[in-house]
């Protein structure tokens, strides 16, 4: 009941198209969703992040939907970039001071 | 205003050393959780730990692994008696009383010869 499943393993994208990435979680009490992207060697960044009383939150090119009905939540990025290619990972808590429980990422690679 | 810092970045051992990772910490921040990378796989939480209190361990395994987060200095990950499986990237993250975002370092890549 604490998995958080990601999908897809990898994705390929053309510079200036739209990459999906989406979660899905079983545990009803999480209620903080954050999205998190990795270059190689480097610790997890912080992208962009949702609470479940929002369907969607958008940062720049970045956008959350959130569907708490079906327990999913996906990641879209608009206008790819190479800059962009990286691992993402979702993400679930059940808020302030409590653990992380990681989907099993996304590896994006955005062709120029 | 510095991020989370640990050390050593890399770091080798051989079979039945011991290892410790170390980490700083964001200013102001009292909650630390430590999780473990093992390649091309996603992040396992490990322990949860707040100033010399250990809130959660249930990642953590039984035997080898220690934690401790000290009133003064950085929190310790200590892993005794190291086998090739302990090789993975083991990051550190910290977060305020306030705020559930937990800020990431840069990692201890560790290498069990």
């Amino acid at each position: 009941q604490q998995q958080v499943k990601q999908s897809p393993q990898s994705l390929i994208v053309q510079k200036g198209g739209i990459s999906i990435i989406n979660c899905a979680y079983e545990n009803t009490a999480f209620d903080y969703f954050p999205w998190y992207q990795q270059f190689p060697g480097k610790g997890p960044a912080l992208l962009i992040a949702i609470r479940p009383d929002v369907s969607e939150k958008k940062e720049g090119r970045f956008t959350i939907s959130f569907n708490k009905s079906a327990k999913q939540f996906s990641l879209h990025i608009m206008d790819s970039q190479p800059g962009d290619s990286a691992t993402y990972f979702c993400a679930a808590s059940k808020g302030s001071g409590s653990r992380l429980t990681f989907g099993e990422g996304t590896q994006l690679t955005v062709n120029p | 205003n510095a991020g989370v810092m640990q050390n050593p970045r890399h770091l080798v051992r051989r079979r039945g050393q011991e290892a410790r990772l170390r980490c700083s910490p964001v200013k102001g921040h009292s909650h630390v959780y430590w999780y473990r990378q093992l390649p091309e796989e996603g992040l396992k939480f490990m322990v949860y730990l707040q100033k010399e209190n250990i809130i959660d361990e249930s990642g953590m395994p039984k035997e080898r692994f220690s934690a401790e987060f000290p009133k003064e200095g950085p929190s310790i990950l200590r892993i005794q008696q190291v086998v090739r499986g302990d090789s993975a990237a083991y990051f550190c993250a910290s977060s305020s009383d306030l705020q559930e975002t937990q800020y990431f370092g840069p990692g201890t890549r560790l290498l069990v010869l």
